[in-house]
């Protein structure tokens, strides 16, 4: 069945980065996009951008552009999100889904605190 | 970037009754919206995509509808695992944008 799995809880200092992972299985990595989502607290969803693992494509929410990096490798079907120059703005739960034509798969979320 | 104001924020129901959450997007989206609920500590869960078409295991008593700028996500006899957060998303144009959600309370 597929899945996907994310790294653990993230607690992380200013100015620092922080790369999390998102880890399928039960399906071709290469074959559909990912995507990833920011959930501040208390607050609505964010969309960050996606990557074709197939060819390593991104696409960015301009907002996010120069603090999210978006990479996949294929050895272990794994896609990262590096997020850098963090700021208390930057703690939240980030999630990783799978575009079938809709978010079919989501991974659990990582909640990442940057606090000194 | 397109917004999505979506009302309302907040949504009072007793089990049995039919709901009513609307998104209206700053332009038109060509019915690319689709519509989530999320639980407490959990992941969003897609309901419906392209306006209104339920995706695979989406109870019957959810319903989308709209077009152009307007659309609406229906929940008919309200059960208690329904009571959750509900967020639109539009995905027409890059970035996608989500609503700003609708928390689903009991009465």
């Amino acid at each position: 069945q597929v899945q996907l799995q994310q790294s653990g809880t993230e607690l992380v200092k200013p100015a620092s980065s922080v790369k999390i992972s998102c880890k399928a299985s039960g399906y071709t990595f290469t074959s559909n996009y990912m995507h990833w989502i920011r959930q501040q607290p208390g607050n609505g969803l964010e969309w960050i951008g996606w990557i074709y693992p197939g060819n390593g494509n991104t696409k960015y929410n301009q907002k996010f552009d120069g603090k999210a990096t978006l990479t996949a490798d294929k050895s272990s079907s794994t896609a990262y999100m590096q997020l850098s120059s963090l700021t208390s703005e930057d703690s939240a739960v980030y999630f990783c889904a799978r575009w079938a034509g809709y978010f079919d798969y989501w991974g659990q979320g990582v909640m990442v605190t940057v606090s000194s | 970037d397109i917004q999505m104001t979506q009302s309302p924020p907040s949504l009072s129901a007793s089990l049995g009754d039919k709901v009513t959450i609307t998104c209206q997007a700053s332009q038109n989206i060509n019915k690319y919206i689709a519509w989530y609920q999320q639980k407490p500590g959990k992941a969003p869960r897609q309901l419906i995509r392209y306006t209104s078409t339920l995706v695979s295991g989406t109870p019957s008593r959810f319903s989308g509808s709209g077009s152009g700028r307007d659309y609406s996500f229906s929940i008919s006899n309200v059960e208690s695992e329904d009571i959750a957060s509900y967020y639109c998303l539009q995905y027409d144009n890059l970035p996608w944008t989500f609503g700003g959600g609708t928390k689903l309370e009991l009465k």
